[in-house]
């Protein structure tokens, strides 16, 4: 267990909806990052927040958005759903913003399901 | 931009069977380099890094060592078990203009089967 958790473990939707998946990170780590795990595209980073605020962005979607809250947990927001958003989604947590000995832990994931 | 190269898979061995996954990236500076693992239905655990060329990482008897000349951090154990079996993920976290990003980019992975 590595102290990350996320729900829910599975979500089933349709083209069109809005779905919000959560993570609360380790106790004691100020770093969320998200990412999209998906046959085709493999392990992609989408966001990463660092004590609330937004610090790196990579290959996320207009239609998803992210957000981390002054308790840490973050939320992601995933709109507009399309057949090829069906993936899971991994959240990560680690101390500190980034440096040489910053290990990411990951929680178990999200899998989404758009039908 | 970064990007992380692995072997080919699926991988499937003997237990006891000798394994080398290969690793190549490409990155500016220097990058710090990780091998992952995703058992069945889990989320990925950091198996070993290496932070500084000719760094090596070991960890339950995987190895892994960091060549700056070759770009490559090819993961190896001398003997792998049934247990070993899972998805392999090589990754990096770039270093460069003494900034260190947090967020890793990660190889496609490679699916090692160890039958007994």
């Amino acid at each position: 267990d590595s102290g990350v958790t996320q729900t829910p473990k599975h979500l089933i939707t349709a083209t069109g909806q809005r779905v919000t998946l959560r993570c609360s990170p380790r106790s004691g780590d100020l770093s969320v990052y998200w990412y999209q795990q998906s046959l085709d595209q493999g392990l992609q980073f989408l966001i990463q927040y660092y004590n609330g605020e937004e610090r790196a962005k990579g290959n996320i979607l207009e239609r998803f958005s992210a957000q981390q809250f002054p308790d840490l947990h973050s939320e992601l927001n995933l709109s507009s759903l399309e057949l090829g958003d069906s993936a899971l989604y991994f959240c990560a947590s680690s101390v500190a913003g980034g440096g040489l000995f910053n290990e990411q832990f990951f929680g178990p994931g999200t899998r989404l399901t758009v039908l | 931009g970064d990007s992380v190269t692995q072997m080919e898979g699926p991988v499937t061995l003997s237990e006891e069977a000798f394994l080398t996954i290969n690793c190549t990236y490409t990155a500016t500076g220097y990058p710090s380099l990780f091998w992952y693992v995703q058992y069945p239905g889990e989320g990925l655990q950091l198996l070993l890094k290496a932070t500084k060329a000719d760094d090596k990482g070991s960890n339950k008897g995987f190895e892994a060592t960091y060549r700056k000349e070759t770009t490559s951090f090819h993961l190896e154990k001398g003997s792998v078990q049934v247990s070993d079996s899972a998805v392999y993920f090589c990754a990096l976290s770039a270093n460069a203009g003494g900034t260190s990003y947090g967020k890793l980019t990660f190889g496609q992975g490679t699916i090692l089967t160890v039958h007994p």
